[in-house]
């Protein structure tokens, strides 16, 4: 059984910081999910990864198999950034028997 | 393109009743999986489902079944509520084995 560790579990910035959340994972995997979730429930998916490094606007997630490790990054961070941040990974892609960390609570003061 | 539409949104049930719940994924997906979110155990993968079977479970009793439709819409089914069967439950759609996208979630409160 896979387990997904995430670091910090709460995390208060400054507007305009760059934040780092990172996510560690015992077993190998096919992908490893970066995940969103605000007050609500909803979820959003902001990332899915294999290798290497992909950004979106202000955000960046970066993956290293050899150490089983992941980041996110967030540059200039803004109140609207405020969200629970959920890694997440699957040995068979898509939504297939995905496994969670507990996510990092993440509030961005003006 | 229309998300993932899960209904209803909130639910109120007495402890031994059973519920339904339901899930549409994205027009062209024909993968739907469930997941259960609590305070205690974060979120945990429940089922998934493709063209209408069931291709892996998740670790949870035998109260909990789903099934999927020949439309790709799913349904989950939790028999027998318990206290702790509270919980929020998300579906996802996936193409196949690629992006994941989420429902907004239907709380259960089980009273």
């Amino acid at each position: 059984k896979n387990e997904v560790e995430q670091s910090p579990q709460n995390l208060t910035a400054q507007e305009g910081e760059f934040i780092t959340i990172n996510c560690s994972y015992s077993v190998g995997i096919s992908a490893l999910h970066w995940l969103q979730q605000h007050p609500g429930g909803g979820i959003v998916s902001l990332f899915m990864l294999s290798s290497g490094k992909k950004k979106h606007g202000r955000l960046i997630a970066t993956i290293n198999i050899q150490e089983k490790h992941s980041s996110l990054h967030i540059t200039a961070s803004h109140p609207r950034d405020s969200a629970v941040y959920i890694c997440a990974v699957s040995t068979g892609g898509g939504a297939d028997g995905l496994t969670f960390g507990k996510g990092t609570h993440l509030i961005i003061q003006p | 393109k229309a998300g993932v539409t899960q209904t209803p949104r909130y639910l109120i049930k007495t402890r031994g009743q059973q519920v339904t719940l339901s899930c549409s994924p994205i027009s062209g997906h024909r993968s739907v999986s469930w997941y259960q979110q609590t305070p205690g155990q974060g979120l945990q993968f429940l089922f998934e489902y493709f063209s209408e079977t069931q291709r892996n479970k998740g670790n949870f009793p035998g109260r909990f079944s789903g099934r999927q439709f020949s439309n790709s819409r799913s349904e989950m089914n939790v028999s027998t509520l318990e206290l702790g069967d509270s919980a929020l439950y998300l579906c996802a759609s996936s193409f196949t084995g690629d992006w994941a996208f989420f429902g907004q979630g239907t709380r259960l409160t089980v009273v």
